[in-house]
């Protein structure tokens, strides 16, 4: 079965304390990595994609790598405004031509002044 | 504003009735999904829908229907709510096949 496991399920930091989010998959046909971040009360919003192991791509204090069976999430000196929870979704081709994304449970940051 | 936009934001109804939650997306994008939020599950799709008129099962669609007349509308309809779908939904949308999803603001359902 396609599983998608994020790591840790909360993490509490100070301001400017880097540390990294884990996303680990047992699936087959992976086709992308998505990252997400959700705020209270609000749709997620679109992070990165990676699509090959060795990939990076960075947005401000965020950087996603990939490997093989896994991926992380880099945040280097985060500022309070950076919580929230981050989620991590693989995109997996359907036997209908289409492809579906699995989501993990997400990671809750809370970065404290 | 271009968007994709959820109504209603919140919405309490009773066991047995029958509720629509309505999306609308302003970009024209071909690819529509219907998901649903629960502690301890993540993210789960109920429905997608490819074009007008085109729609497919996702993992959790037993007790909900979607129609897709049009291009930017993609409602969700619980035929006969359950407490058990009490959930957080949201809509999303992508341009093409595999690109990044767009997410709506979510509709927070009880059901009582």
């Amino acid at each position: 079965e396609d599983q998608v496991t994020q790591s840790p399920e909360a993490l509490r930091l100070q301001e400017g304390e880097s540390s990294s989010l884990n996303c680990s998959y047992t699936v087959s046909g992976l086709r992308g990595l998505f990252w997400y971040r959700q705020d209270p009360g609000k749709g997620p919003e679109f992070l990165f994609t990676l699509y090959s192991a060795g990939e990076e791509k960075e947005k401000e204090r965020l950087k996603a790598t990939l490997t093989k069976k896994e991926s992380f999430l880099h945040i280097t000196a985060p500022k309070p405004e950076d919580s929230a929870t981050y989620l991590c979704a693989v995109q997996l081709d359907l036997n209908t031509g289409f492809q579906k994304l699995v989501f993990g449970t997400g990671t809750r940051l809370l970065v404290s002044p | 504003d271009a968007g994709i936009t959820q109504s209603p934001r919140y919405k309490i109804t009773e066991t047995g009735r029958q509720v629509t939650l309505m999306c609308h997306q302003t970009w024209s994008h071909s690819y529509m999904f219907w998901y649903r939020q629960d502690l301890g599950h993540g993210l789960r799709l109920i429905y997608y829908s490819a074009a007008a008129d085109i729609t497919d099962k996702g993992e959790v669609p037993d007790g909900y229907v979607v129609s897709r007349s049009k291009t930017e509308n993609f409602p969700l309809t619980l035929e006969s709510a359950t407490r058990s779908q009490t959930s957080v939904y949201f809509c999303a949308s992508t341009l093409n096949r595999g690109t990044e999803a767009f997410f709506g603001q979510g509709t927070r359902l009880t059901v009582v």
